[in-house]
C-alpha cells in the first residue's frame, strides 16, 4: 500500500529558510500536496504539484519534485513565527476514493 | 462563505454511547469523506461518498458507520464507540471525486473514557 514518511520535528531561526522533506511509495501519484495545520485548527491545503512538474513556486513556497526518487519537499523562504505549524506531505493516486494518503506530519517550529 | 462544517468540536463520552459528528458543506460539492488523526499516523480515510446515496469505506471503516441522505450533510455515526477511537476527526469534500482539492472541516476531537 501507499506510505509517506516525513521527519517529525523541524526547528529553524526566524529569517531563515526552512526545508521539508517527504519520501512517498506510490509512482502513480496523480497529485501531491503540502497541507498546514495550525494548532487547533483543520488542515489548510497550501501548495499542489502534479506528478509530472519538477517544480512549482507560490510566493515564499517552492516545491520540489523527483519523481524517480519519489521525493517531494517544500522550501519556505524567510521563514517568520507564523509559519510554525504542522506541515502534511500527500499524494492522491486519482482513484474513486480519491483518498489522500498523508505522511505523519514535520512539526515546524520557528525560533525568533 | 464557502466551508465545511462540523458539530461538535470536542465531545467527551464513554464507551458504548452512542454518538454521531455531523458534517456538512455549501459548496455543492458531491464528494465527502472522514479522516481520522492520530499522532504519528498522519490523517487516514475512515469513509467516502462520491454522492447522495454513494458511501464506501477507507482504509479504517471499522466501528464507524455513515450516510449520505441528502448532498450537504455527511453523518459519522459511532454505535459503540471504544477507547481506541479516542482521537481528532476531519471531515473534507471535493466538487466531484476527480478534484485535486479537499477542503478540510476545523475537526472534532473525541474522547472515549
Amino acid at each position: 500500500g501507499e506510505d509517506v514518511e516525513q521527519s517529525l520535528f523541524l526547528s529553524v531561526r526566524e529569517g531563515d529558510s526552512s526545508v521539508i522533506n517527504c519520501t512517498y511509495t506510490d509512482s502513480s501519484s496523480t497529485y501531491l500536496y503540502w497541507y498546514k495545520q495550525e494548532p487547533g485548527a483543520g488542515l489548510q491545503l497550501l501548495t499542489y504539484i502534479f506528478s509530472n512538474m519538477d517544480m512549482k513556486q507560490d510566493q515564499r513556497l517552492t516545491v520540489l519534485l523527483n519523481k524517480k526518487d519519489k521525493h517531494l519537499s517544500l522550501r519556505i523562504a524567510d521563514t517568520q513565527t507564523g509559519d510554525s505549524a504542522i506541515y502534511f506531505c500527500a499524494e492522491n493516486t486519482q482513484t474513486g476514493a480519491n483518498n489522500l494518503f498523508f505522511g505523519t506530519g514535520t512539526r515546524l517550529t520557528v525560533i525568533p | 462563505e464557502a466551508q465545511v462544517t462540523q458539530n461538535p468540536r470536542y465531545l467527551i463520552t464513554v464507551t458504548g454511547k452512542k454518538l454521531t459528528v455531523t458534517c456538512s458543506q455549501n459548496m455543492n460539492h458531491e464528494y465527502m469523506s472522514w479522516y481520522r488523526q492520530d499522532p504519528g499516523l498522519g490523517l487516514r480515510q475512515i469513509y467516502y461518498s462520491m454522492n447522495v446515496e454513494v458511501t464506501d469505506k477507507g482504509d479504517v471503516p471499522e466501528g464507524y458507520k455513515v450516510s449520505r441522505k441528502e448532498k450537504r450533510n455527511f453523518p459519522l455515526i459511532l454505535e459503540s464507540p471504544s477507547p481506541n477511537q479516542t482521537s481528532l476527526y476531519f471531515c473534507a469534500s471535493s466538487f466531484t471525486s476527480g478534484s485535486y482539492e479537499q477542503f478540510f472541516g476545523p475537526g472534532t476531537r473525541l474522547t472515549v473514557l
